[in-house]
Formats: structure tokens, sequence, C-alpha cells
């Protein structure tokens, strides 16, 4: 079964950071690109970066101004984001996010990150 | 960055179609073939229903179906039934090296 299962959300303070993780089975991880993708509570879909599978290839949203950084262990079959100068507009639910020309296909569960004083 | 526009709500009843619009502009929907939808129910992460302006991955039902012109792409449900009650979004890929989400629609199966 293909799956995807983040972690590392929680609940951080305004300037702190958060790195979270993302757990890919059930597929030959190395060969896909990957996303994060968040969504704010009660809004809609924001992508937030792309990478592809040989790392050759990375994308940001242009709101994010260089804080956040995604990175992948192919060996570990794992997807991360860092994510530093948290804001409170931050708060969202991140989906760790297969893709397949340029199509979602695959999306975990998600991991909530809360930024709040 | 740009923003795809969508209706904030559609309705239809069921048995009928109901046709979701997504506008952009030049250098995301009209200049790629990279247009996408998702299906999103409360409390669940999305799903994918057309990847590509008008491909069903499989699993999907051939009730859904998409399409594009010039700058704008749209979602078709027909034969509308109580499950495709949710929000939808279209996605893009632009120029600018950015994929971009629509701000979503609420589907109401009345």
């Amino acid at each position: 079964e293909v799956q995807l299962v983040e972690s590392g959300g929680g609940l951080v303070q305004p300037g702190g950071s958060l790195r979270l993780s993302c757990a890919a089975s059930g597929f030959n991880f190395p060969i896909y690109s990957m996303n994060w993708v968040r969504q704010a509570p009660g809004k809609g879909l924001e992508w937030v970066s792309y990478i592809t599978g040989n790392l050759g290839t990375i994308y940001y949203a242009d709101s994010l101004k260089g804080r956040f950084t995604i990175s992948r262990d192919n060996a570990k079959n794992s997807l991360y984001l860092q994510m530093n100068s948290l804001r409170v507009e931050d708060t969202a639910v991140y989906y760790c996010v297969r893709s397949v020309q340029f199509g979602f296909d695959t999306w975990g569960q998600g991991t909530m990150v809360t930024v709040s004083s | 960055q740009s923003v795809l526009t969508q209706p904030p709500s559609a309705s239809g009843s069921p048995g009928q179609s109901v046709t979701i619009s997504c506008t952009g502009t030049s250098s995301d929907v009209g200049g790629y073939n990279y247009v996408s939808w998702y299906q999103q129910h409360p409390g669940k992460a999305p799903r994918l229903m057309i990847y590509e302006v008008n491909k069903r991955p499989s699993g999907v039902p051939d009730r859904f179906s998409g399409s594009k012109s010039g700058n704008t792409a749209s979602l078709t449900v027909s034969g509308l039934q109580a499950e495709d009650e949710a929000d939808y979004y279209c996605n893009s890929y632009t120029g600018g090296n950015n994929l971009v989400f629509g701000g979503g629609t609420k589907l109401t199966v009345l």
C-alpha cells in the first residue's frame, strides 16, 4: 500500500523553528517528485515546495521568502521540511504529497503546526 | 504569485450535472496542460480527481471530467451523487516555477 506519514508538527512560538518529516512506503520513493502543501484552519490549499527525485530541481512558493527548506533522503525514503522564522500565519496542517507530472496523486494525513505565543 | 479564481459555491440535485470553473492567466492555466483537480471532504486529505487537464486516475468515477479553454479550466461532475458533496480545488503549474491552487469551491448536492 502506498503510504505517506508526516510527523514533527506541534506548537512553536513566533520566530521559532520546526522540522517536519515524511516517511514514505509502498512505492519506489527515489524516482518520484515530492511536495509539501499546507492548509490553514478553515482555509484553502496552498502549495509550499517541490523537489524532484534526483534532487536536481527544487521550487518554493514565493510567499515563503527563503524561510523554508525542502530536502529528502532517498536511502531512508524520507522527505523533510525545515521551517525557520515561523510566523502566526504559518499555522496550518502540512501535507506531504507525491506528484506525477505536477498532479498530486498521493497525500499523507497531515501534521498540524501551530505558531503562537 | 497568481491565484486561480474559482466560484465559492456550486450546487445541483442528484442526477444533474454541475461544472466548476477555474480561471487563471496565460502564465498558468492557459500556458500549460498541468491543470489538476482535487476533492476534499471535511476533515480528510484531498484526493486527486483529474490531472493534466482531462486525465482521470484509476479509481475515479468517469462521472468526473476535466477540460480547458484558453485561461479557464473546468471540472464537470455528471450524475451528481450525495457523496460528491465536498470542496473542490484546481491547481496549475505556472511559468515561474510555482504551483498555484484556486481558492476552492464548495459543492452542495441539494
